[in-house]
């Protein structure tokens, strides 16, 4: 498996709290993504980082920011948690240019009661 | 509007049988497709694409622009076979659309 680590790999908290999410790559991947799944939904962008500190919303980033201050770490934020936002959070990376994620992490179970 | 549609949520199989995911896409571009896998206990992983017209698995998919389609096949079923698939269509933007996702299960 390619060295992707997300933590915390499991979360339960309380609606109204804030909540970061990490990815720590060591692949020196330029791109990395965060994407949510859903039930019924497959997986759905949120936000995607194409270098340092330079990022871009994907299809559901209401509620949620990133930043990326160093190559190999990809935060993701949720100011203030609700409980629409109880999901299975996977980190992404990739090499190239062609925006498709080639390597996934292994998922935060993130569960705002 | 991009969409990516996977009619079928459970498929069941035998082993040995042949297997067939169903993915349909609305675009009005040049489509990029990809299937994407996740076994139990392990993480997602690109399958395969349909520029490489590749055979990863034993698994093929071709594209079918007339009928929007993009269905993932393999002649015969074997139980490691048994995972979650997602089918992907990758917009001009370059950020890729997942279907819901079909779960397979392979029966000895």
């Amino acid at each position: 498996d390619a060295g992707i680590t997300q933590s915390p790999r499991h979360k339960v908290t309380e609606t109204g709290t804030p909540v970061t999410l990490r990815c720590h790559q060591t692949e020196n991947h330029r791109y990395m993504y965060w994407y949510r799944q859903d039930p019924g939904h497959g997986l759905r962008l949120i936000h995607y980082s194409y270098g340092v500190k330079d990022t871009d919303k994907g299809e559901v980033s209401d509620g949620y920011s990133v930043s990326r201050s160093k190559t190999e770490d990809f935060l993701l934020t949720l100011e203030s948690a609700t409980s629409s936002q109880t999901s299975v959070y996977f980190c992404a990376i990739s090499e190239s240019t062609g925006g498709q994620p080639q390597h996934f992490g292994d998922g935060t179970r993130l569960s705002i009661l | 509007a991009q969409r990516v549609t996977q009619p079928e949520k459970l498929l069941s199989v035998f082993k040995g049988a042949p297997v067939e995911l169903k993915c349909n896409y609305s675009y009005s571009g040049s489509p990029e497709l990809f299937w994407y896998v996740q076994y139990s206990r392990q993480r997602l992983q690109l399958l395969l694409r349909h520029i490489s017209r590749e055979s990863i698995k034993g698994f093929t998919a071709d594209l079918n622009k007339g009928e929007t389609s993009f269905h993932l096949k393999k002649p015969f079923a074997q139980e490691e076979d048994s995972a979650m698939y997602y089918c992907a269509l990758r917009k001009d933007d370059y950020k890729l659309s997942f279907g819901a996702g079909t779960t397979v299960t392979v029966r000895a």
